[in-house]
């Protein structure tokens, strides 16, 4: 079983359109997160949701818009993209507060914008 | 803010040798702290984690220790194999690792030679 999942793992778009890609965990986790790795391999909070609440929101464009349909769920929709939101993203989720402490990470997503 | 700095790749080694990746950080208060590895063309897996001064977290033969003195998180294997070649990132968190997010270091690519 999988447990935290990530569709679609490439994703090839022209510049301007809009895309979505869609993470899912099976762990009974609280709080899911998005990070932006650049070709440098720099890992970034992007953003963090609890209980379908946005936590924080690192100065990211706001092209990028994460949605919580679910406790299980976090999509991640991007507008109008553009050539810097190459990246590779990872979605990941963790536990309560106070409990064990890791996040678990998905595979990742490699968006390549042309 | 807070962050994380760990010595830049790559690193290469032979197999059998001894291994010390450096990582020190920067934080008000004390945050729980993580090594996390990446094999190629895959997501983050979490190493090893300590959540509190002089604590040492192990995992696989990899082990640190949480240096509350001087800020450091350095990870050490006594004899890498050639299976260990990888990206690790060196994280802190507060919050029990909840909806605060990682910060990450930069990443050390380990390259180990037969």
């Amino acid at each position: 079983d999988t447990a935290v999942s990530q569709t679609p793992k490439y994703l090839v778009t022209q510049m301007g359109n809009d895309k979505s890609i869609k993470c899912e965990q099976n762990l009974g986790h609280d709080t899911m997160y998005w990070y932006k790795q650049d070709s440098k391999k720099f890992l970034k909070i992007m953003f963090s949701y609890n209980n379908k609440e946005l936590i924080i929101n690192e100065t990211v464009p706001n092209r990028f818009s994460p949605k919580s349909p679910d406790k299980a769920h976090l999509n991640l929709h991007i507008n109008s993209l553009e050539l810097g939101d190459s990246a590779v993203y990872f979605c990941a989720s963790s536990p309560p507060p106070g409990h064990a402490v890791e996040q678990y990470f998905g595979p990742g997503t490699r968006l390549t914008v042309t | 803010g807070d962050s994380v700095t760990q010595m830049e790749g790559p690193v290469t080694l032979s197999e059998e040798a001894f291994l010390t990746i450096n990582c020190t950080y920067t934080a008000t208060g004390y945050p729980s702290l993580f090594w996390y590895v990446q094999y190629p063309g895959e997501g983050l897996q979490l190493l090893l984690k300590a959540t509190k001064a002089d604590d040492k977290g192990s995992n696989k033969g990899f082990e640190a220790t949480y240096r509350k003195e001087t800020t450091s998180f350095h990870l050490e294997k006594g004899s890498v194999q050639v299976s260990d070649s990888a990206v690790y990132f060196c994280a802190l968190s507060f919050s029990g690792g909840g909806a605060d997010g990682l910060t990450f270091g930069k990443g050390t690519h380990l390259i180990i030679q037969p």
